[in-house]
């Protein structure tokens, strides 16, 4: 069946970097735009970041833009997203999500990151 | 960036009424606009694309309206499994924006 599941959050100080990766499973991945989503504790949805099905563009918020970057592996059916000088603002559950021309139409389960010193 | 200004932020119903969310874009956005649900620590899920289209799978009880800068989602007859956080999303320009969200609450 289509899934993504999403690993590599954890604890991490302010400042300092961590790499986020999401493993697509049961469609063809490099048809596909992917993007991450994240969710602050108790609070709503921010759209973070797009790469579109063949890695040509990339697209970000403007809260990450200069320090988070989208990649892809399309021989691994892997999306990526590294995360740089990271702050307590950054502290969400991050989903990885399948983008259609219509939208989002899967997602992850999610995995934490926790800025914190 | 766009803003999107969904209303009201919670609302309490019960079993069988209709319900109406709404959501406003700060600009234009044609029909790009997505609705989402989300339960308690379950990832969303896509109900409604461009603006009205059900996605599949979806009870038809779900519907959208709406064009440029105004959207309603429509909950026809609200279910118990229906009572959950909804959020809008435009994905007309990057960046794309969410609504702020609007919590069903059972009454």
């Amino acid at each position: 069946q289509v899934q993504l599941v999403e690993s590599g959050g954890g604890v991490v100080q302010p400042g300092r970097s961590l790499r986020l990766s999401c493993a697509a499973s049961g469609f063809t991945f490099n048809s596909y735009g992917m993007d991450w989503v994240r969710q602050t504790p108790g609070k709503g949805l921010e759209w973070v970041a797009l790469i579109w099905f063949d890695g040509t563009k990339k697209y970000y918020a403007d809260s990450v833009k200069g320090r988070f970057t989208i990649s892809r592996d399309n021989s691994k059916n892997t999306l990526y997203l590294q995360m740089n000088s990271l702050r307590a603002e950054d502290t969400a559950v991050y989903y990885c999500t399948r983008v259609r021309e219509y939208g989002m139409d899967v997602w992850g389960q999610g995995t934490t990151v926790t800025v914190s010193s | 960036a766009i803003q999107m200004t969904q209303s009201p932020s919670s609302l309490s119903a019960s079993v069988g009424d209709r319900v109406t969310i709404t959501c406003r874009a700060s600009q234009g956005i044609r029909n790009d606009l997505g609705w989402f649900q989300q339960k308690p620590g379950k990832a969303p899920k896509l109900l409604i694309y461009d603006a009205f289209s059900l996605q599949s799978g979806v009870p038809s009880r779900f519907s959208g309206s709406g064009s440029g800068t105004d959207f309603t989602l429509t909950i026809s007859s609200l279910q118990p499994e229906d009572f959950a956080t909804y959020y809008c999303l435009q994905d007309h320009n990057y960046p794309w924006t969410f609504g702020q969200g609007t919590k069903v609450e059972i009454k």
